[in-house]
């Protein structure tokens, strides 16, 4: 079973444009959220992530909101860049257990 | 170098062959882990180490996988009598202790199994 949820395989944005990726998750104790990048032929790069004692980190252009009650976080880049063009992962852990839950990915393209 | 290294970045085993995956991590990083990521896939783990104690492999899919790290530094992932299914890319992560602290990624290590 997918205990971390990517539903859009893939989404386009306009450049200077907000995009918004999802994730969602099913187990209750995950408690640390992390967003990764990757390039082709490049392992995952750490974007920013998230404590479950927050509901919203920003980092630059990069801002993720964390929805506990729903089981929902989403990643905000704005404003998009060609450069964001990649693919975005979603991944939750536990404390005290720290392996990574990853979703299946969401493949973001920037349209110049 | 500054990043995790891993070796090779690709390779061709014939099915039933024996493989070993490369990892060195950042220095001075406690945890080190292993995942396998499959085509169109999120990465999936394999196992983890706290310097050279192995504390969870509960990921490797079968007794014809074997990880260690001796030293508590650089660590290697065994593969024994490959076959098809095998074929994945093999991610090593470092981090500084584990415990909500982002990993860092090495490039992977892309298995063909023929």
């Amino acid at each position: 079973d997918q205990q971390v949820k990517q539903n859009s395989p893939s989404l386009s944005v306009q450049e200077g444009r907000i995009s918004i990726l999802n994730c969602d998750y099913t187990n209750s104790m995950f408690d640390y959220f992390l967003w990764y990048k990757k390039y082709p032929a490049e392992g995952p790069t750490f974007l920013i992530s998230i404590s479950s004692i927050k509901d919203k980190n920003e980092d630059g252009r990069f801002t993720v909101f964390l929805n506990k009650s729903a089981k929902h976080l989403s990643l905000h880049i704005v404003p998009s860049q060609p450069g964001d063009s990649a693919v975005y992962f979603c991944a939750a852990s536990t404390f005290g257990n720290e392996k990574l839950t990853f979703g299946t990915g969401t493949r973001l393209t920037i349209i110049p | 170098g500054a990043g995790v290294s891993q070796s090779p970045r690709y390779k061709v085993a014939k099915r039933g062959q024996d493989v070993a995956l490369r990892c060195d991590p950042i220095s001075g990083h406690v945890s080190l882990f292993w995942y396998q990521q499959a085509l169109g896939q999120g990465p999936e783990f394999l196992t983890y180490f706290q310097n050279e104690a192995q504390l969870d492999k509960s990921g490797l899919p079968s007794d014809r996988f074997f990880a260690e790290r001796p030293e508590g530094s650089v660590s290697t992932l065994k593969i024994q009598r490959t076959q098809q299914e095998d074929s994945a890319v093999y991610l090593c992560a470092s981090s500084i202790n584990g415990e909500n602290t982002e990993a860092f990624f090495g490039q992977g290590t892309r298995l063909t199994v023929v």
